[in-house]
C-alpha cells in the first residue's frame, strides 16, 4: 500500500530538549516536503527536497533542519524547540519528474513543546 | 512569488444545497492546481487536479472545479451536498520543477453542513 509514514503521532516535550520526527514514503518519489498547519493560517512549507542530498528552505525555516540522505526518508529535526514551534506537522511526499503529481500526505505529528 | 487565497474562511451549506468554495491564485504561467480535503484529526486527501486541457475537472465524492485563467480562479463545487463533506478544505499551487518546489496552500475554508 502506497504511503507516508510519519512518527510520532503526538510528541510533548520541553523547550530545548532536540527531537527529530520522521517521515518515509514506500513511493519512490523524489519530491518530499514538511508542512506546519496552525489554524487560520494553513499549510506553511517549512523544507523541501526535490531528491537525495538536494533540500530547500520552504516559506517558515527557521528553528528546523531536514536531511535527505536516502530516497524514502526525510526527518524534521528541532535542534532547539521552542513553545512557538507547538503545531501540527505533515510530511508529504509526489512526483515531480514530468511536472507535478499529487502530494500523498501523512497522518500528522501534534507536538507540543512546553 | 506564487500565492493562493481563499477568501472564505467558513461556510455553512444545508444538506442537498449546492457548494461552492473560491480559489484564487497568483502564479507566473500556468500552475499545477489541486483541492485537498481534511477530516477532523486525518491528513490531507486530494479531491482532483488541474494541470492542463479541458478547465472543467472532475473529481472524488462528486466534486468538480473549474479552472479560469482570466480570473485567475479555481474554483470547487459540488451540486449536492452530504453531511459528510463536513471537513476542511484548501486550495493549493502544487512543486514543480518549474516553480523549484516550492508549494503553497491557501489558508483553507470550514465546511459546516447543516441538516
Amino acid at each position: 500500500e502506497a504511503q507516508v509514514t510519519q512518527n510520532p503521532r503526538y510528541l510533548i516535550t520541553v523547550t530545548g530538549k532536540k527531537l527529530t520526527v520522521t517521515c518515509s514514503q514506500n513511493m519512490n518519489h523524489e519530491y518530499m516536503s514538511w508542512y506546519r498547519q496552525d489554524p487560520g493560517l494553513g499549510l506553511r512549507q517549512i523544507y523541501y527536497s526535490m531528491n537525495v542530498e538536494v533540500t530547500d528552505k520552504g516559506d517558515v525555516p527557521e528553528g528546523y533542519k531536514v536531511s535527505r540522505k536516502e530516497k524514502r526518508n526525510f526527518p524534521l529535526i528541532l535542534e532547539s524547540p521552542s513553545p512557538n514551534q507547538t503545531s501540527l506537522y505533515f510530511c508529504a511526499s509526489s512526483s515531480i519528474i514530468q511536472g507535478a503529481t499529487e502530494a500523498f500526505f501523512g497522518q500528522g505529528t501534534r507536538l507540543t513543546v512546553v | 512569488a506564487q500565492s493562493v487565497t481563499q477568501p472564505d474562511i467558513h461556510i455553512t451549506v444545508s444538506e442537498g444545497a449546492s457548494l461552492e468554495l473560491r480559489c484564487n491564485y497568483s502564479y507566473g504561467a500556468t500552475p499545477y492546481l489541486f483541492w485537498y480535503v481534511q477530516s477532523p484529526g486525518q491528513g490531507l486527501q486530494l479531491l482532483l487536479k488541474y494541470f492542463s486541457g479541458d478547465t472543467l475537472v472532475q473529481g472524488i465524492k462528486g466534486f468538480e472545479a473549474e479552472f479560469k485563467r482570466s480570473q485567475s480562479s479555481f474554483n470547487l463545487r459540488k451540486p449536492s451536498v452530504h453531511w459528510s463533506d463536513a471537513a476542511e478544505y484548501f486550495c493549493a499551487v502544487g512543486a514543480t520543477p518549474f516553480n523549484a518546489g516550492k508549494s503553497t496552500f491557501g489558508d483553507g475554508t470550514t465546511l459546516t453542513v447543516k441538516p
